[in-house]
């Protein structure tokens, strides 16, 4: 079952915080985040593993609660680079790797 | 290393026709799969496979066949294109749980 991102879009200026969220009705094994530039192939960002600890990398980090089967992901002091779509893919106990929708992130001077 | 690779990065089809995609990876890897990315859908796997000589069936496989007969290709094939397979397909590959994805091929189907 796809996991829900929320939102489905924001827009920031350069420095500022955002937090995109990604939610399962199933118990999750695992987080993936990915961003995807326009025009170009998905990277991945990072991966949280049921039990593990928060991840970071750069000024972008991320948090798995197991019990709400959610994740969240952390933007500090956003720079244009940034700027992209962001995915989340979740594991499920028997299921392959199932991505969200995507939160449409646009970071402005 | 290249990585991943697709071909063609682009192709234009009529309903009915026939084509392969072809994905190809240089990092040795057992797992390879098949997207399709639609506007506002995320990305859906159509197949995937976990080592030589396997596949399986994803969310989307109706209208796909996929083959794996070499470790570092994994072939997508349309026998029959229709207009709802217009999509842009991406192919990835892992070892373990990250996946490396390709450059993307565009299929418009008209």
């Amino acid at each position: 079952q796809q996991p829900v991102q929320s939102p489905q879009a924001v827009i920031l200026r350069e420095g500022e915080d955002a937090v995109i969220n990604c939610s399962s009705s199933k118990a999750l094994y695992s987080v993936h985040w990915y961003r995807q530039k326009h025009g170009e192939a998905p990277v991945f960002l990072m991966i949280l593993l049921k039990g593990g600890e928060q991840k970071g990398h750069e000024k972008i980090s991320a948090s798995f609660n197991e019990k709400k089967q959610q994740s969240s992901l952390y933007l500090t002091a956003s720079q244009l680079s940034y700027s992209g779509t962001y995915f989340c893919g979740t594991e499920t106990s028997g299921s392959r790797l199932t991505f969200g929708e995507g939160t449409q992130l646009t970071v402005n001077p | 290393n290249a990585g991943v690779t697709q071909t063609p990065k682009f192709r234009v089809l009529k309903t009915g026709q026939s084509m392969t995609l072809l994905c190809a990876q240089d990092m040795n890897h057992e797992y390879m799969y098949w997207y399709r990315q639609d506007p506002g859908m995320g990305l859906r796997l159509i197949h995937y496979s976990v080592g030589e000589g396997t596949t399986a069936k994803g969310e989307v496989p109706d209208g796909y066949n996929v083959s794996r007969l070499k470790k570092q290709n994994f072939l997508l094939g349309l026998e029959s294109a229709a207009p709802s397979q217009t999509s842009v397909y991406f192919c990835a590959s892992s070892k373990t749980e990250t996946q490396y994805f390709g450059p993307g091929t565009r299929l418009l189907v008209l």
